[in-house]
């Protein structure tokens, strides 16, 4: 079946240091790619996504794009801050994930002032 | 304006005791989504109704009894439950069950059986 694997985590930054968090994938066809992000205490927020091979997705600050090559769909950020502390979790729909999202283990990001 | 809300936000309750959570989108999608949330934060599909069908039922206990009444509500009643029920239940929606269709989640509601 289809998964999704994350980098482990927890990754801990200082603020305006660069983010990766990385992010592969196994599917069959095409399936489309989403970051999500959970606040402390709080549901998932979709944060980006990309529907076809090298497309980039992009919002506030991150960017991720779709390499079909690599199968990956690894999230960038530039310049972290504070306010940016949450769990990040990488998922794909399609393929055998067909009308259902197939979540990655999530990563947790600590930004320190 | 809530998009996708659930009731209650906590629930805490016995082994063996049957429970329900419920769920409301007032976005006008025609599909909505249980996801479960275990202790290491992973999350997995339990079920998906489109237009008040069930269209995803994954291995799921029978004990988990997924009710659609119409399209803007979902709810998820619990039979028996176990110790290894306790977790976070996310509800979600999207306009349809298509590859490209964004899903919405709610703020969850944080379970524990003792």
């Amino acid at each position: 079946g289809d998964s999704v694997t994350q980098m482990e985590g927890p990754v801990t930054l200082s603020e305006e240091a660069f983010l990766t968090i990385n992010c592969t994938y196994t599917a069959t066809g095409y399936p489309s790619l989403f970051w999500y992000v959970q606040y402390p205490g709080e549901g998932l927020q979709l944060l980006l996504k990309a529907t076809k091979a090298d497309d980039k997705g992009s919002n506030k600050g991150f960017e991720a794009t779709y390499r079909k090559e690599t199968t990956s769909f690894h999230l960038e950020k530039g310049s972290v801050q504070v306010s940016d502390s949450a769990v990040y979790f990488c998922a794909l729909e399609g393929g055998t994930s067909y009308g259902k999202l197939t979540f990655g283990q999530g990563t947790i990001l600590t930004v320190h002032p | 304006d809530t998009a996708v809300s659930q009731t209650p936000k906590y629930l805490v309750t016995q082994m063996g005791n049957d429970k329900s959570i419920k769920c409301e989108q007032n976005l006008g999608h025609d599909t909505m989504y249980w996801y479960k949330q275990d202790s290491k934060k992973f999350l997995k599909i339990m079920f998906s109704y489109n237009n008040k069908e069930l269209i995803i039922n994954e291995t799921v206990p029978n004990r988990f009894s997924p009710k659609s009444p119409d399209k803007a509500h979902l709810n998820l009643h619990i039979n028996s439950l176990e110790l290894g029920d306790s977790a976070v239940y996310f509800c979600a929606s999207s306009q349809n069950s298509g590859v490209t269709d964004t899903q919405y989640f709610g703020p969850g509601t944080r379970l524990t059986v003792l």
